[in-house]
């Protein structure tokens, strides 16, 4: 069936280095993109998201990179600091879906190394 | 601005017995959802509506039950609750009928089933 979901289970970096999470996706028809930040005992947070017609997009600190020809999706947080810690989620919906309807990965935990 | 309100934070039941996990916003959002996470896996969604008076089943909707009165409240029933239930739920709310706002996720409710 068709899912999203994440390469690494968890990820440790050095505290001011940069930070790559990827995902992929094997829904073709997925057209908006999302990345949310879960910390322990909270609800997932947005970060970015991004749309279909766009290949990169860039926040504070973070850029999604979107790959629609081998449905691959990035996160990349430059500098990263210990607030970073947290469980990041990729999500996706398609056109005949709504925000409401978002399919989720399983979620990659990053730790940062003081 | 409250945002998205869960309650109650934790609760532990018996096989067999019902209960109620409320969900309430107040920026006036037309969709809401629940979704389960459980340990090593991603959301996932179980209800979800798109405005007051209308509901849909998601993923995994089984043993649970969902009403829309209000545009602010969104409650999701176990009417015979089971340990496989045993989960952390998040309930979401988002503004736009598009697929590309963001969801605002509440700080989830730890349901323990024994």
């Amino acid at each position: 069936g068709e899912s999203v979901g994440l390469h690494l289970p968890t990820l440790s970096v050095q505290e001011g280095d940069n930070s790559i999470i990827n995902c992929a996706y094997s829904n073709s028809a997925s057209d908006y993109f999302i990345w949310y930040k879960q910390e322990s005992g909270k609800g997932p947070q947005f970060i970015i998201d991004i749309r279909s017609n766009m290949d990169k997009r860039q926040g504070q600190r973070v850029t999604v990179l979107l790959n629609k020809t081998v449905k691959h999706l990035s996160l990349q947080i430059a500098a990263t600091q210990p607030g970073d810690s947290a469980v990041y989620f990729c999500a996706e919906t398609s056109p005949t879906g709504a925000n409401s309807k978002l399919t989720f990965g399983k979620g990659i935990t990053l730790s940062v190394r003081p | 601005n409250a945002g998205v309100t869960q309650t109650p934070k934790f609760q532990v039941l018996k096989t067999g017995q019902s209960m109620t996990l409320q969900c309430a916003q107040d920026m006036n959002h037309e969709y809401m959802s629940w979704y389960r996470q459980d340990p090593g896996m991603g959301l996932r969604l179980i209800h979800y509506s798109v405005g007051a008076g209308i509901t849909d089943q998601g993923e995994v909707p089984n043993g649970y039950n969902v009403s829309r009165s209000t545009t602010e409240d969104f409650p999701l029933r176990l009417l015979s609750a089971a340990p496989s239930q045993t989960s952390v739920y998040f309930c979401a709310s988002s503004y736009s009928t598009q697929a590309n706002t963001e969801a605002f996720f509440g700080q989830g409710t730890r349901l323990t089933v024994v």
